[in-house]
């Protein structure tokens, strides 16, 4: 089975523009993750959505960044504008459901964002 | 969720068992510990589960103490591609989704 599918694998951009990753989750899971990776921070949740609803969102940094999953099958995070800080390794995962408890979740494989 | 304590890095000769601890002495008794790793350049890969049982797989073994203040996670035969960061985790059974990582275990199988 085809796991968590993210696009760009690889974005480099100038400061100052808008950056779009994708992800596509599992066929099935209900629940999807974003995270980011820095060297400073670790990892860290962004937000998450259960049957395409934002439940989370503390995790958002500022306003420049924003979440959508328009259906089951896909989502966007966007960064606009973005900033040299930007820079970092964006996660998406997702999980299927949370009976009996929270399942595990499942990563893909990342996109290394770099603003200049 | 409650916290958990981590050596940064371990070596493990190949072949041999890998013993990886965690801490978590602020453990509630409705939440269960998680373990992920993260080989270089891969997004985080979950391994095991368990709440206060012994847990086994196909991809490691999970020991809870009785107290469940601790626990050991166990690769039984060592390969060089189990080098990884090892992220012992905390969290609820059911509410929360949110997966917090500290800054886990640096794991280096030496041939």
């Amino acid at each position: 089975d085809a796991g968590v599918i993210q696009s760009p694998r690889h974005e480099v951009t100038e400061m100052g523009q808008e950056v779009t990753l994708r992800c596509k989750p599992i066929s099935g899971h209900d629940y999807l993750f974003w995270y980011r990776q820095t060297m400073m921070r670790g990892l860290e949740l962004l937000i998450y959505f259960n049957n395409n609803v934002p439940i989370d969102d503390s995790g958002m940094p500022e306003d420049r960044f924003s979440a959508k999953m328009p259906n089951a099958s896909f989502s966007t995070l966007k960064i606009q504008p973005s900033e040299p800080r930007d820079s970092a390794v964006y996660f998406c995962a997702s999980s299927l459901g949370a009976q009996p408890i929270n399942q595990p979740q499942h990563f893909g494989d990342g996109t290394r964002l770099s603003i200049l | 969720d409650a916290k958990t304590t981590q050596p940064p890095s371990m070596d493990c000769a190949e072949g041999r068992a890998a013993n990886l601890p965690c801490n978590h002495s602020t453990i509630s008794g409705n939440e269960y510990v998680y373990w992920y790793r993260q080989i270089h350049s891969q997004g985080p890969q979950y391994i095991i589960h368990g709440l206060k049982n012994n847990e086994t797989n196909e991809m490691a073994s999970l020991i809870i103490t009785e107290d469940r203040k601790s626990s050991t996670l166990i690769l039984p035969h060592a390969t060089l591609r189990d080098t990884a960061v090892y992220y012992c985790i905390v969290r609820v059974g059911q509410g929360a989704q949110k997966l917090v990582f500290g800054q886990g275990t640096r794991l280096t199988i030496n041939p």
